[in-house]
């Protein structure tokens, strides 16, 4: 079964404290991944599309990236708009129903 | 260019009871995917409707149904609601299956 993952659960950074949240992926038949973000009690928000191992997007202070097995979101600098929940999720052969992990809470502090 | 809109926003129904939940989408788009979020967690695809037929359908009971409507604005049925059926239910709209998917704000259900 197409399952994706990510971690960690939840995330606190200092204002301009850079990180990364991952999201890995079974293996075989990815055919995009997506990160989204989502504010509470709002639906989420699209942020990247990522289709092959390699590739990488950027937008303002996020960096998305893809290898064979996972991708990354970069956070440089953040602030305290950038917390909310950051959510992956996969399609994958044979269906186009978005599959997604349980999301990274993030929390920045000014 | 107008985004996906859901109502209502806030539904408050008791277990057995029937809800319909509504979307309309995003311009240009004819596909219209649905999802249930509990709380805590990451959405769950409940089925995809192009061109008004059902285009793939997730691991929920047939008391969850749908409809697409010529405008390609949709409807998600649920009949006989149990307690675990509260949730945020989210619409999603692309142009074909295999697009980006763009969320509405969700509808907050709630069974008491």
């Amino acid at each position: 079964e197409d399952q994706v993952t990510q971690s960690p659960e939840a995330l606190r950074l200092q204002e301009g404290e850079s990180s990364s949240l991952n999201c890995s992926y079974t293996v075989s038949g990815l055919r995009g991944l997506f990160w989204y973000r989502q504010d509470p009690g709002k639906g989420p928000e699209f942020l990247f599309t990522l289709y092959s191992a390699g590739e990488e997007k950027e937008k303002e202070r996020l960096k998305a990236t893809l290898t064979k097995k996972e991708s990354f979101l970069h956070i440089t600098a953040p602030k305290p708009e950038d917390s909310a929940t950051y959510l992956c999720a996969g399609t994958f052969a044979g269906s186009y129903k978005l599959i997604f992990g349980s999301g990274t809470r993030l929390l920045v502090r000014p | 260019e107008t985004g996906v809109t859901q109502s209502p926003t806030h539904l408050i129904k008791t277990r057995g009871q029937q809800v319909t939940l509504r979307c309309s989408s995003q311009s240009g788009h004819n596909t219209v995917s649905w999802y249930q979020q509990a709380l805590g967690q990451g959405p769950q695809f409940i089925f995809q409707y192009y061109r008004e037929e059902e285009n793939g359908r997730g691991n929920f009971p047939p008391r969850f149904s749908g409809l697409q409507f010529p405008n390609y604005s949709s409807e998600l049925n649920v009949n006989a609601l149990e307690l675990d059926d509260s949730a945020l239910y989210l619409c999603a709209s692309s142009s074909g299956g295999a697009d980006i998917q763009y969320f509405g704000a969700g509808t907050r259900l709630s069974v008491l």
